[in-house]
């Protein structure tokens, strides 16, 4: 039973490109979360969403970031332009609510540097 | 606000002692409380919830925790730590919903790194 997909597994980009992140979650989960974790800032939500509709995106930092999850299996999270700022290791969860589990299960994740 | 609390940055046993990592909330509702384990270089794994029920919770690799209404902690404990638990423990929680159901996203703690030496 293959776990959170996520791609690319390391990703190092110049200051101003554009990074395209993308998860692939566990089949029949309806929730997907990104997640951002840094030293200094530990585990952040930056956006979900429900049944393939963002719920809350208030965790995003700036208009830079984007989300989108254009069916059930597939998400992307995209930088735009990217600043050093962002480096960090970015995870994809998903999640069922339908029979109260609740429980997140995680993607390996992205790591991602921005020089 | 809603928050969890882990008031101890890093935790260090000797193997085979055991070990207690600790977690508080504040939520609005019935919290569903949760942890997970982050092993360098990985995502984080799911070890254990509570949503209802007995308030001792017993989950994967022999780790359990307890759930205390009246002093809204949830800490994890084990009763004889191994050198392979070493790991950074995130303590969840999720605010039940006006329906009683979690509204599913996840509050997480700062992490609490365990470290058990030989």
């Amino acid at each position: 039973d293959a776990g959170v997909i996520q791609s690319p597994r390391h990703e190092v980009t110049e200051m101003g490109q554009e990074v395209t992140l993308r998860c692939k979650p566990i089949s029949g989960h309806n929730s997907l979360f990104w997640y951002r974790q840094t030293m200094m800032r530990g585990l952040e939500l930056l956006i979900y969403f429900n049944n393939n509709v963002p719920i809350d995106d208030s965790g995003m930092p700036e208009d830079r970031f984007s989300a989108k999850m254009p069916n059930a299996s597939f998400s992307t999270l995209k930088i735009q332009p990217s600043e050093p700022r962002d480096s960090a290791v970015y995870f994809c969860a998903s999640s069922t609510t339908g029979d109260s589990s609740y429980e997140q299960y995680f993607g390996p994740g992205t790591r991602l540097t921005v020089t | 606000a809603q928050s969890v609390a882990q008031p101890e940055d890093q935790v260090n046993v000797a193997e085979g002692n055991p070990l207690t990592v600790k977690c508080t909330y504040s939520v609005s509702g019935n919290p569903y409380l949760f942890w997970y384990v982050q092993y360098p270089n990985r995502g984080l794994q799911f070890l254990l919830k509570y949503i209802t029920g007995d308030n001792l919770v017993k989950g994967s690799y022999g780790f359990e925790a307890e759930f205390n209404k009246s002093q809204t902690s949830f800490h994890l404990k084990k009763p004889s730590a191994l050198v392979s638990d070493s790991a950074l423990y995130f303590c969840a929680v999720t605010p039940a919903g006006r329906y009683g159901g979690s509204q599913g996203n996840l509050i997480f703690g700062k992490g609490t790194k365990l470290s058990v030496k030989p």
